[in-house]
This record gives C-alpha cells, structure tokens and sequence, in this order.
C-alpha cells in the first residue's frame, strides 16, 4: 500500500498559521481516527505532537492541533515560531494487513 | 521517564543480517507495543514492525519475510534482526515505544536516538 500523501514543503511567517494535509483512503486515514504526527528536527529522532487525531500529548504546545475530514487528516500550527522549522510525518493505522503507513513528509519553513 | 538506547552495527555487505538492539530505562517492556521504524538518508519514515507480550508481532507486508522482533523482558530490551540485506537497507533504524497494549492507532513516543545502517560491498 501506497504512503500517504502530504506537500513536500509549506512556509510561513513568525504569528502566522499553517495547514499540513495528510491524504489517505478510505482504507486508512478515511476508516480510522487514529492519526498521528511526528515533528523531526534535522539530526533528531522524530518527536509525537499528535495522536487520534486531535489528542495532544503531556508538553505539547496547544498550538499545535489536528483535525480529519473523510480521507484528508490535518495538522495546524497557530502562532508559528522559529522553533516550528522542522518536518512533520503523518501516521495512520491502516487495518489488519497493512497495519501502519508514513506520509512522505512536508518541509515547514518559517520565513 | 521512558529513554530508549539502542546499538549494533553500522555497516554491512550484501546478504548479511542487520542485527539492532534497543534497551528501555525508566520504564517496562510490559503494556505496550515495541516498534521498529526506519529512515532512509534524506527520505520519510518507514514502519518495520513492532511487538508485544514478547509474542505477538506485526511487520510491514513488504519486509515481512526477511524480519524478526523480539524482546528480551529479563534485560528490558527489544531487537530487531533484518535478513539478506541490499543497499536499498542502507537507512537510520529506530526503536520507539508504541501504543498500550489494548488500544489501536500509532502512537510512536519516546524514539531511540537512531542508528545508520549502511549496506555496501
């Protein structure tokens, strides 16, 4: 089974918001509300921000938020910062036979 | 806390066996899945498999038939052994605690620091 689909890159300038679209299939991200995201810093192993979707974990910013409509997962990061300069990976459970898939990741720019 | 230390080698050739171990301080094997999770040099992540109850194993359909996920609750350390390697193995493995047991979903958190494998006569 394919990975899922995000854009290789989005940008965005210190206070602005940003969008990351995770694209699945009915047979993943569309059947199950068990998304997650991964920050990963160049160098670093990649760090959970979100998981079932929507659920932040202890020491997290909440500026960080995701959501799910049909196939398409997302992940939002209000009041950007410097900091956010990473790439992100989208996660999703995927049944009994494929079990998880990685998006491809998107490059977060903050100009 | 959860930290996760992992270990093993760093280069093979062709048709060895990638062998990885990974040990859990602060914290127990027990209720949770043990996850394998690799990345290519400049490319995304690929799950490899996990495991729990030091029996029951999941693996990724494409590298099902060349891996093996163990655990080892006497040393509270987890391992993974990747078959007939080829260059396209050549990545950073890591290990990373997974979801609880009874709940479904991926849920990676904490990661080891990462380990390159390169395969390369």
């Amino acid at each position: 089974q394919s990975a899922l689909t995000q854009p290789a890159s989005v940008s965005g300038s210190p206070g602005q918001s940003i969008t990351i679209s995770c694209t699945g299939t009915s047979s993943d991200v569309g059947s199950y509300n068990l998304v997650s995201w991964y920050q990963q810093r160049p160098g670093k192993a990649p760090k959970l921000m979100i998981y079932e979707v929507s659920k932040r974990p202890s020491g997290v910013s909440n500026r960080f938020s995701g959501s799910k409509s049909g196939n398409t997962a997302s992940l939002t990061i209000s009041g950007l910062q410097t900091e956010d300069e990473a790439d992100y990976y989208c996660c999703s459970y995927a049944g009994t036979s494929t079990f998880i898939l990685f998006g491809g990741g998107t490059k977060l720019s903050v100009l | 806390q959860v930290q996760l230390q992992q270990w093993g080698a760093g280069l093979l050739k062709p048709s060895e066996t990638l062998s990885l171990t990974c040990a859990v301080y602060g914290g127990s094997l027990s209720g949770y899945y043990w996850s394998w999770i690799r990345q290519p040099p400049g490319k995304g992540l690929e799950w490899i498999g996990e495991i729990v109850h030091s029996e029951y194993t999941n693996y990724n359909p494409s590298l099902k038939s060349r891996v093996t996920i163990s655990v080892d609750t006497s040393k509270n350390q987890t391992s993974l052994k990747l078959f007939s390697v080829t260059a396209a193995d050549t990545a950073v493995y890591y290990c990373a605690r997974g979801r609880p047991a009874m709940v479904r979903g991926p849920r990676f958190d904490p990661w080891g620091q990462g380990t390159l494998v390169t395969v390369s006569s």
